[in-house]
């Protein structure tokens, strides 16, 4: 976990709102990654950046919006909190030797919308 | 698009036994990696092995690569209660895309 915080790290919130989950690292790390863990479905990759301004989408990238202004900080859009948004929500981070060199992860958000 | 599998979904052994835990994949490599996870904690990176070698040793861990059989093992020796979590296989497709995880292997050691 360390170089690399996470916020709000429990969020209760409800069908239909905003909500926005904010990844910081101190590192200066190139690559940035969020995912969410669900039993029985393990890591999924929902959105990356490889750079300032520059993300893409991953697995299971509908109903996300991300984004990256300043190298440090990578945050997760829900527009419309939806209950099968439910679960745990992990960032990482990657040193920039490449898209694929290891991650260290932050200490996750556990988000519930009821 | 899940990639790697591993197996057994859980094992639970004795302290002092060891664990011993697999990864299967469909496509090809170029590297692959194993993280653990501690309950309520994020993942942290274990070892790498590339698709050119064989085995590799870090401490009381052994990663095994087939590429001929696209899988994986890895062995703890002499486990201990703190070794109790979940372990996950990712891995480096070919071409420029993010790892891929797999949905792990929940170890439990009793004291």
């Amino acid at each position: 976990d360390a170089g690399i915080t996470q916020s709000p790290r429990h969020k209760v919130t409800e069908t239909g709102t905003p909500v926005t989950l904010r990844c910081h690292q101190t590192e200066n790390h190139r690559y940035m990654y969020w995912y969410r863990q669900d039993p029985g479905h393990g890591l999924r990759l929902i959105h990356y950046s490889y750079g300032v301004k520059d993300t893409d989408k991953g697995e299971v990238s509908d109903g996300y919006s991300v984004s990256r202004s300043k190298t440090e900080d990578f945050l997760l859009t829900l527009e419309s909190a939806t209950s099968s948004q439910t679960s745990v929500y992990f960032c990482a981070m990657g040193p920039g030797q490449g898209i694929q060199d290891t991650q260290y992860f932050g200490p996750g958000t556990r988000l519930t919308v009821l | 698009s899940q990639q790697g599998e591993e197996d057994p979904q859980a094992l639970s052994i004795q302290e002092g036994e060891n664990a011993t835990m697999n990864c299967s994949y469909k496509t090809s490599i170029n590297n692959l990696q194993w993280y653990r996870q501690n309950s309520g904690r994020g993942l942290v990176h274990l070892i790498l092995i590339r698709s050119n070698e064989r085995e590799k040793h870090s401490g009381r861990l052994r990663v095994t690569l087939d590429t001929s059989k696209k899988s994986s093992s890895l062995l703890i020796t002499a486990s201990r209660a703190a070794d109790t979590a979940s372990y996950f296989c990712a891995t480096e497709n070919s071409g420029n895309t993010p790892l891929v995880f797999g949905k792990g292997t929940r170890l439990s050691v009793i004291a």
